[in-house]
């Protein structure tokens, strides 16, 4: 499948302060888009997700945005926090059968 | 047990040797997934199982690699003549959603195996 580019790699900020993570995808057929958390040596653990059909989603200080026509979605943490400390990954696919995912973010909340 | 449980958590063989993993995935979900995630890149889709059946099995890199699910529950990855660039983690998913549109897929912690 084609792939999904996620940016940045790494991303530092500081406790308190707000995330963004962004990924862009080319297949236009991609109706689905999860964001999944992954702690150090743990699994990957979903976070949120939105379909096509949807702009946005927000859970608590989470929100996901998608822009079809742009083909990009991003991931926003507010109000970090160290606990969010993580690799996150952006994933897009045609339902959930088959994510074609990205080469992820490391997040570092500092204190 | 209550998530996707993948034995075993380790494995270290030698390059050429035949190597099993096994998923068992959360009592009752229909579909697994099998996805392997190198160092430092996202996970990367294996093959996909409806019930007893292979769904999709376009993600296996070839013919060494192989994946049942006899009895609709548990799952085994088999690699045979095992390469250095096989070693990764391997991870094991199911979800409650037929055929997989919606929903949370759940991951196990993975086999990490290294090939010597």
């Amino acid at each position: 499948g084609e792939n999904v580019e996620q940016h940045p790699s790494t991303l530092s900020v500081q406790e308190g302060d707000s995330a963004v993570i962004k990924c862009t995808y080319s297949d236009s057929a991609s109706n689905y888009f999860p964001w999944y958390k992954q702690e150090l040596g743990k699994r990957p653990q979903l976070i949120i997700d939105i379909r096509s059909n949807v702009g946005e989603k927000k859970d608590q200080r989470i929100a996901v945005t998608l822009n079809k026509t742009a083909k990009h979605f991003s991931l926003h943490i507010t109000e970090t926090q160290p606990e969010d400390s993580a690799v996150y990954f952006c994933a897009r696919g045609q339902g959930a059968q088959k994510l074609v995912f990205g080469q992820g973010t490391r997040l570092t909340i500092n204190p | 047990g209550a998530g996707v449980s993948q034995t075993p958590s380790n494995k270290v063989t030698e390059k050429g040797k035949y190597v099993e993993l096994r998923c068992d995935p959360i009592s009752g979900h229909t579909a697994l997934y099998w996805y392997r995630q190198s160092l430092g890149q996202g996970p990367e889709f294996l093959i996909y199982f409806q019930g007893t059946g292979a769904a999709d099995d376009s993600g296996l890199p070839n013919d060494r690699f192989f994946a049942v699910r006899p009895e609709g529950s548990v799952s085994t990855l088999k690699i045979q003549r095992t390469e250095r660039g096989d070693s990764a983690v391997y991870l094991c998913a199911s979800s409650s959603s037929p055929g997989g549109n919606t929903g949370e897929l759940f991951f196990g912690e993975g086999s990490r195996l290294t090939v010597l």
